[in-house]
């Protein structure tokens, strides 16, 4: 079945970065796009960005542009996000996702120094 | 940005009540193309969000048929009929018409 194996929990200084990863199975993995969002805690959820496996190409939201960068290895069908200069707004859940229907466990960013 | 708005931000119900929550967009989610990308997404306690109903009303596989979805334009509604335990949790709208992808505030369902 379709599975979405995030990486583990972070503990980052501020201004630091971080990579998370996303390894996809149960699915060819270039046929979806995968799709990154943030949850800040107890909060709603804020899209990050998508990826497009086949072709690499990206479209993020304008406000984590300058933050995320979304990155793919096909041949371990994995998806990446590294996360730059990060601050205490950048604690949060982080999720990666297929489309919208078949999600990750999510991984926890403390950022704390 | 789009703003999507749902109420009420929490919802107490008994089982097998019947449960209904809005959501409200601040443009209109008919693309173009014809279609409404307005979905409705279940967060349990501890757990990731996972997809109930995409396109207002498509039933995603393997989603009880006591959800269901309705709306068109700016005002969208997920109806649940006969609230079971496993129900409880965050409901979220998100909507895909226009980018970026926006998200409701969420309406937490819990036990009366």
């Amino acid at each position: 079945q379709v599975k979405l194996l995030q990486s583990g929990a972070a503990l980052v200084k501020p201004g630091d970065s971080v990579k998370m990863s996303c390894k996809a199975s149960g699915y060819t993995f270039t046929d979806y796009i995968i799709h990154w969002v943030k949850q800040s805690h107890g909060k709603s959820l804020e899209w990050i960005g998508y990826i497009n496996p086949y072709s690499g190409g990206t479209n993020y939201n304008e406000k984590f542009k300058s933050k995320a960068t979304l990155t793919v290895d096909k041949s371990s069908s994995t998806a990446y996000m590294e996360f730059s200069r990060l601050t205490s707004e950048d604690s949060a859940i982080y999720y990666c996702a297929r489309v919208l229907d078949y999600w990750g466990q999510g991984v926890m960013v403390t950022v704390s120094s | 940005d789009v703003v999507l708005t749902q109420t009420p931000p929490t919802l107490s119900a008994t089982i097998g009540q019947s449960v209904s929550i809005s959501c409200r967009s601040s443009q209109s989610l008919l693309h173009s193309n014809g279609n409404t990308y307005l979905h409705w997404l279940l967060q349990r306690p501890g757990q990731s969000p996972q997809l109930l109903i995409y396109s207002v009303s498509r039933l995603e596989s393997g989603v009880p048929n006591r959800f269901s979805g309705s709306g068109s334009g700016t005002d969208f509604t997920l109806k649940i009929s006969g609230v079971e335990a496993e129900d409880l949790g965050v409901y979220y709208c998100v909507q895909g018409t226009h980018a970026p992808p926006t998200f409701g505030g969420g309406t937490k369902l819990e036990l009366k």
